[in-house]
């Protein structure tokens, strides 16, 4: 089974830097993703880490160490627009198993003015 | 870009009655799933599916839920007798292939309430 950790809610202002943690316990460790999630729609794919590191993509990047446990979601300059739901998601087993996500409960983010 | 598309977007269904929850999924893409969100909660993984049969499922998924890939297009969930605690979104997802840093792409969700 996994085990996945990330804090309930968050608030920062706009134009400001945010990191998201994210720390999980699991076997067969075979990709870390997140996604973003408006209120009452489809989680949308933001980023994927599978090898140690950091991923940039734009305003977004997201750490993986996997000695660790842990992940970070890292949000540039926010925006209004920003305010969501971020859910770290693992999944696990062998590669081209088509194999499920278990994702966190998510983190509210919430940005101000 | 390519969508997942669920069908319908919001369905009320009286306890003990039989639902039927559509999905097309991205056409090349080869791997398709169902989750779910009951309203507070997190995601939860259902079924997974590929080359027309389960892959894995999760305790969720007892005998009251089946899914089907009745052509080459769509993708359905079924639960035969619902129940009050069935109320939530329901997410079909698809993958173009298993592994890799492809995403999983989710349709819009239906959500199901149960009275």
């Amino acid at each position: 089974g996994q085990n996945i950790d990330q804090p309930t809610e968050m608030t920062a202002t706009e134009g400001a830097i945010v990191q998201i943690n994210c720390t999980y316990q699991t076997s067969g460790f075979n990709g870390l993703f997140w996604y973003q999630q408006h209120a009452g729609e489809a989680p949308t794919f933001l980023s994927y880490n599978v090898l140690d590191g950091l991923e940039e993509k734009g305003r977004f990047s997201s750490f993986l160490s996997r000695s660790k446990g842990y992940s970070y979601l890292l949000l540039k300059e926010l925006q209004m627009k920003d305010s969501a739901s971020y859910l770290c998601a693992v999944r696990e087993g062998l590669t081209g198993g088509g194999n499920k996500l278990t994702f966190g409960t998510g983190t509210q983010l919430k940005v101000e003015l | 870009e390519p969508e997942v598309t669920q069908t319908p977007s919001h369905q009320v269904t009286q306890m003990g009655q039989e639902v039927i929850l559509r999905c097309v999924p991205i056409s090349n893409h080869l791997y398709f799933y169902w989750y779910r969100q009951i309203l507070g909660q997190k995601v939860e993984f259902l079924v997974s599916f590929y080359n027309n049969e389960i892959s894995e499922k999760s305790e969720i998924f007892d005998d009251q839920f089946s899914v089907e890939r009745p052509d080459g297009s769509n993708f359905t969930l079924k639960i035969r007798s619902t129940k009050l605690e069935d109320s939530a979104m329901y997410f079909c997802a698809s993958m173009v292939t298993g592994g890799g840093n492809y995403g999983y792409t989710f349709g819009s969700g239906t959500r199901l309430t149960v009275v």
